[in-house]
């Protein structure tokens, strides 16, 4: 089946500083890749998601990046804000066992 | 407004005492799963059902039931309870299995004591 790994599994940067999240996927069928942003004690929401069709796709500071060759896609955000503090999921589906999450990234925004 | 409705919020039990979560989404979505989240674990899915009466196994189906007799509707059903079970659990809806937006309800608390 599908394995998903995330990386890292904590990450610490400045405000305004940028971060990059990375997440590897197995299934060469995966087509697929959404990431999912959860706020402390709230539920997952949809942030941004990428086909296979597409390499990179943006919306305002947050950009998706996917490299079909090597399975990874990457979550990028840009001039980080203490509301960018949150625990960020990636996913990866569209192969035989539909969608598999990364384990998550908890990402702080120090002042 | 669209939304994925949870009962109860919290909820804490003993071992074997049969309870169900309740689940109801209102976008007429086909597809609804269940998950739970622990602490380094990330979310892993329970339950999955691709329409009213398919329903199938996830990752982590021992000891959780569910039945899709309506397409609104995907209780989790947990006929025994244990102390393994202690969890924050996720109901998701979305109009296909994959390639369509998730959306989750605002999660389930339960502790078995």
């Amino acid at each position: 089946g599908e394995n998903v790994e995330q990386h890292p599994s904590t990450l610490s940067v400045q405000e305004g500083d940028s971060a990059v999240i990375k997440c590897t996927y197995s299934d060469s069928a995966s087509n697929y890749f959404p990431w999912y942003k959860q706020e402390l004690g709230k539920r997952p929401q949809l942030i941004i998601d990428i086909r296979s069709n597409v390499g990179e796709k943006k919306d305002q500071r947050i950009a998706v990046t996917l490299n079909k060759t090597a399975k990874h896609f990457s979550l990028h955000i840009t001039e980080t804000q203490p509301e960018d503090s949150a625990v960020y999921f990636c996913w990866a589906g569209g192969g035989a066992d539909g969608l598999t999450f990364g384990k998550g990234t908890h990402l702080i925004i120090q002042p | 407004e669209a939304q994925v409705t949870q009962n109860p919020r919290y909820l804490i039990t003993v071992t074997g005492k049969k309870l169900t979560v309740t689940c109801s989404q209102n976008m007429n979505h086909e597809y609804m799963s269940w998950y739970r989240q622990d602490p380094g674990l990330g979310l892993r899915q329970i339950y999955y059902s691709m329409n009213v009466e398919v329903t199938d196994k996830g990752d982590v189906p021992e000891g959780y039931k569910v039945s899709r007799k309506e397409k609104r509707n995907f209780p989790l059903i947990l006929e025994s309870p244990s102390p393994n079970q202690t969890s924050l659990y996720f109901c998701a809806s979305s109009l296909g299995r994959w390639g369509t937006e998730a959306f989750f309800g605002q999660g389930t608390r339960l502790t078995v004591v």
